[in-house]
């Protein structure tokens, strides 16, 4: 199966912020990565697919890129409603594997 | 609006079955591809299994390999999930999600895409 990587796990910003989540697949997918998001008790929600396309309705603020075993997740400017935990998906080969998730927090 | 509700949760002893139920609304349901994923109390998420429309294609993670069991009911509009053998470590929210058309195929036929519409999750609990 392949393996994906986050980075960091978990971390903390404020408002206003720009960050920029990682993610690493152990073996190359192309650009068959997708970005999640998910706030407690809710079920996760698409944000990116194909690497860096922005599914329909997320604000642009949000954007991805990479390619083969490296990709990142940035968010430009944070809002409140951003602070949530974020998770990659590879979906390139089964078993469809996902990364353990980075923990988004307010400072 | 699509929609997808899961149904069938609940508590069981290790070693029993279960059967999950996702209903599905507001698209045509025999046109795409089903999955569940499931979230373990404070962990990530894991996919389980995947469908294919016309149930072609089936595949399960290793981990409910040879104990659950998917399948879907296109005139039903209906996903399903018989998992047998149950085992603590199967204590989780089960979530069914659909697979979007942006995907691939194979050159098996198979087909890969990310997953745009989820249910609100159904959770199982193993425990004696």
């Amino acid at each position: 199966a392949i393996r994906m990587t986050q980075s960091p796990s978990s971390f903390s910003a404020s408002t206003g912020d720009r960050v920029t989540i990682t993610c690493r697949a152990s073996q190359g997918i192309s650009s068959y990565l997708a970005w999640y998001q998910q706030k407690p008790g809710k079920a996760p929600k698409l944000l990116i697919y194909a690497a860096s396309t922005l599914q329909s309705g997320v604000p642009s603020r949000f954007s991805g890129s990479g390619s083969g075993t490296d990709f990142t997740l940035t968010i430009s400017c944070l809002q409140s409603e951003d602070f949530a935990t974020y998770y990659c998906q590879q979906y390139y080969s089964y078993p469809f594997t996902f990364g353990q998730g980075t923990r988004l927090e307010i400072k | 609006e699509v929609q997808l509700v899961e149904s069938g949760g609940g508590l069981v002893k290790p070693g029993g079955s279960l059967r999950l139920s996702c209903a599905a609304s507001g698209f045509t349901f025999s046109s795409y591809s089903m999955n569940w994923v499931r979230q373990a109390p404070g962990k990530g998420l894991e996919w389980v299994s995947s469908i294919s429309s016309s149930s072609s294609y089936i595949y399960y993670a290793d981990s409910v390999k040879g104990r659950f069991t998917i399948s879907r009911d296109n005139a039903k509009n209906s996903l399903y999930l018989q998992m047998n053998s149950l085992r603590a470590e199967d204590t989780a929210v089960y979530y069914c999600a659909r697979a979007d058309s942006s995907g691939w195929y194979r050159p098996s036929g198979s087909y890969s895409s990310p997953f745009d519409y989820w249910g609100q999750g159904t959770l199982v609990t193993v425990s004696s």
